[in-house]
């Protein structure tokens, strides 16, 4: 079975910058898309970013574009979220998602999750 | 960017009873490409239920889902205790970004 497992969570000065990690096992890695997805108590679930399978395409909601850049590194099994000019309202759990399709580019739904990790910030 | 509503925001119910969430969409979704996901407290969502009406894995056979366009609904035939969490839809049949609902707490009355 899919896992993920996320690291990277932290507390961050506004206008920092963090690196979140997704390392992933139990399926065939470039073959799927993966996600990130964040939850607040205030605005529940948000989809943040995606990457396909291959890498060559990525994805990001409006409110996290040009600040978070996403990748993945085929050799480790692992996806990166790259968090910059961080925000107060960026504060929030972040889970990495394997994506629900059986293609390399997202489907834009989510099968598999992982636990979380925390990101706040604050001075 | 499609809005999903959710109701009720919270249903009280007894362990055997049937319980009822209702998913409404701002526009039609394409594909009826809805999911349902279920969340317990300190653990992230799990998938149960895949454009509209599909099962997902291991997911008990007392979880349905049902609807097309705008209106879709979750059904749970009868509430073990177990199920008593947060469910929420979410729709991924138009290009990102993909949407979710408020939630819909199912607690034990």
């Amino acid at each position: 079975e899919a896992r993920l497992v996320e690291s990277g969570g932290d507390l961050a000065q506004p206008g920092g910058s963090l690196r979140l990690s997704c390392a992933a096992s139990g399926f065939i890695f470039s073959s799927y898309a993966i996600h990130w997805v964040r939850q607040t108590p205030g605005k529940g679930l948000e989809w943040v970013s995606a990457i396909s399978g291959s890498g060559s395409k990525t994805y990001y909601a409006d409110s996290v574009a040009g600040r978070f850049t996403i990748s993945r590194d085929k050799s480790k099994s692992t996806v990166y979220l790259e968090m910059s000019s961080l925000r107060a309202d960026d504060t929030a759990i972040y889970y990495c998602a394997k994506d629900g399709g059986s293609g390399t580019y997202p489907r834009g739904n989510f099968e598999y999750w992982g636990e979380g990790t925390l990101v706040a910030v604050s001075s | 960017e499609i809005v999903l509503t959710q109701s009720p925001g919270t249903l009280s119910l007894s362990p055997g009873e049937r319980a009822t969430l209702s998913c409404r969409a701002s526009q039609s979704v394409s594909f009826n490409y809805l999911a349902w996901y279920q969340q317990k407290p300190g653990q992230a969502p799990r998938l149960l239920i895949y454009a509209a009406s599909s099962r997902a894995t291991g997911i008990p056979d007392r979880f349905s889902g049902s609807g097309s366009g705008t209106d879709f609904t979750l059904t749970i035939s009868r509430l073990e205790p177990e199920d008593f969490a947060v469910y929420y839809c979410q729709q991924y049949g138009s290009s990102p970004p993909w949407t979710f609902g408020q939630g819909t707490k199912v607690e034990i009355k």
